[in-house]
């Protein structure tokens, strides 16, 4: 089945400064990536996501990158804010006509 | 609309009891999906639902547990006997379509002592 590794675990900013996270997968015959934005508590809430047939897309201060090639993809968050501070989940969507997830990661944003 | 509603929010029962947990999807998606969450496993799907049909059930962790979805507007996931290690936030979610945005509901926290 689907494999989705997401790096870093965790990260630190400083108010201000971007943020980047990365996901590869594994099955080639994924075609639809979003990216989940889960604060503490929460439910998970789509914040950008991404289709095989473009490489990039931005909203406002969030864009996500696709390399379907290399099988990977990545979130940047630009002008990081406190209140982006929360758990990141990239997910893949493959033929199996499953969403599978990567592990999370843990942004802290210092004001 | 009122999004995915789920009940009950949090469950706290004894190990061996059963436990049924509820979802609304919103009108009109047409695919519903069980997740569980903990420390340890992240987000897994453990079923989904096409048309109020099962469609995989690859992710339910055995026989346990069993999902029903008997209209449009109601689905079961019922774990008969819990145990411990069933403790985790149980999320539903609904989609339009297959490839599009998954709704989440606020999820269930359960805790089997």
């Amino acid at each position: 089945g689907e494999n989705v590794e997401q790096h870093p675990s965790t990260l630190s900013v400083q108010e201000g400064d971007s943020a980047v996270i990365k996901c590869t997968y594994s099955d080639s015959a994924s075609n639809y990536f979003p990216w989940y934005k889960q604060e503490l508590g929460k439910r998970p809430q789509l914040i950008i996501d991404i289709r095989s047939n473009v490489g990039e897309k931005k909203d406002q201060r969030i864009a996500v990158t696709l390399n379907k090639t290399a099988k990977h993809f990545s979130l940047h968050i630009t002008e990081t804010q406190p209140e982006d501070s929360a758990v990141y989940f990239c997910a893949t969507h493959n033929a199996g006509n499953m969403l599978t997830f990567g592990g999370g990661t843990r942004l802290m944003v210092k004001p | 609309d009122a999004g995915v509603i789920q009940s009950p929010r949090h469950e706290v029962t004894e190990m061996g009891q059963e436990v049924t947990l509820r979802c609304k999807p919103i009108s009109g998606h047409d695919y519903l999906f069980w997740y569980r969450q903990t420390m340890m496993r992240g987000l897994e799907l453990l079923i989904y639902f096409n048309n109020n049909v099962p469609i995989d059930d690859s992710g339910m962790p055995e026989d346990r547990f069993s999902a029903k979805m008997p209209n449009a507007s109601f689905s079961t996931l019922k774990i008969q006997p819990s145990e411990p290690r069933d403790s985790a936030v149980y999320f539903c979610a609904s989609s339009r379509e297959r490839d599009n945005e998954q709704f989440f509901g606020p999820g269930t926290r359960l805790t089997v002592l």
